[in-house]
């Protein structure tokens, strides 16, 4: 059973660019949760999603950045018009459905995001 | 909203020796679950160890062990027979069990293996 994927494991952009990052959850999971993780700190919660719903998006902030989970495909992280306070690792976790929970979530080895 | 909170930015033992890494949270919650998940150079999170709140006996996975303290809403990890693959960021979490939108994480530990 293959875990999280995430990729690219490393992207690079310009300020002002797009930045594009995918997530798999894991086999048989249907929540995805993104993170974000600055430098010497800890994992910052952006987004909580479900297939083709966005449940709990708090943690995002409200202009540049957006997430989707379509029917079909990974979980897409969207942030447009890259800043240099973007760069970090963007950490993606999956899990069961609720009642079927142990608690845990799975992670991917995350993308780290380099603005220029 | 719950917090975690790590108070030891760094910790460092000596091989084969044990540590304690602290952790403790704030909730008003009963039903939750508390993680212990460690973080190498490889950047990749690795769940360590899990407790549910609802159980009063401390989970053990072989050298690594948690000092659950529901009342005082304290976990610390200990961590015996120190090894060099050990060094890592190790970082405390909770996730509520009723409302598990997300999982809160402390601010991580860094722990030094010294041979």
């Amino acid at each position: 059973n293959a875990g999280v994927m995430q990729n690219p494991r490393h992207l690079v952009r310009r300020r002002g660019q797009e930045a594009r990052l995918r997530c798999s959850p894991m086999k048989g999971h249907s929540h995805v949760y993104w993170y974000r993780q600055l430098p010497e700190e800890g994992l910052k919660f952006m987004v909580y999603l479900q297939k083709e719903n966005i449940i709990d998006e708090s943690g995002m902030p409200k202009e540049r950045f957006s997430a989707e989970f379509p029917k079909e495909g990974p979980s897409i992280l969207r942030i447009q018009q890259v800043v240099r306070g973007d760069s970090a690792a963007y950490f993606c976790a999956s899990s069961l459905l609720q009642g079927q929970n142990t608690g845990e979530l799975f992670f991917g080895e995350g993308s780290r995001l380099t603005v220029l | 909203a719950q917090t975690v909170t790590q108070s030891q930015p760094e910790m460092s033992v000596q091989e084969a020796e044990t540590v304690t890494l602290s952790c403790t949270y704030d909730t008003s919650e009963s039903d939750y679950y508390l993680f212990w998940y460690k973080q190498p150079p490889s950047r990749q999170m690795i769940l360590v160890i899990r407790q549910e709140a609802y159980k009063q006996q401390n989970a053990t996975e072989n050298r690594f062990s948690v000092n659950f303290q529901k009342a005082a809403k304290s976990f610390s990890l200990k961590i015996s027979d120190s090894q060099l693959g050990d060094a890592a960021m190790y970082f405390c979490a909770y996730r509520s069990g009723r409302n598990n939108n997300d999982m809160r994480f402390g601010a991580g530990t860094r722990l030094t293996v010294k041979p």
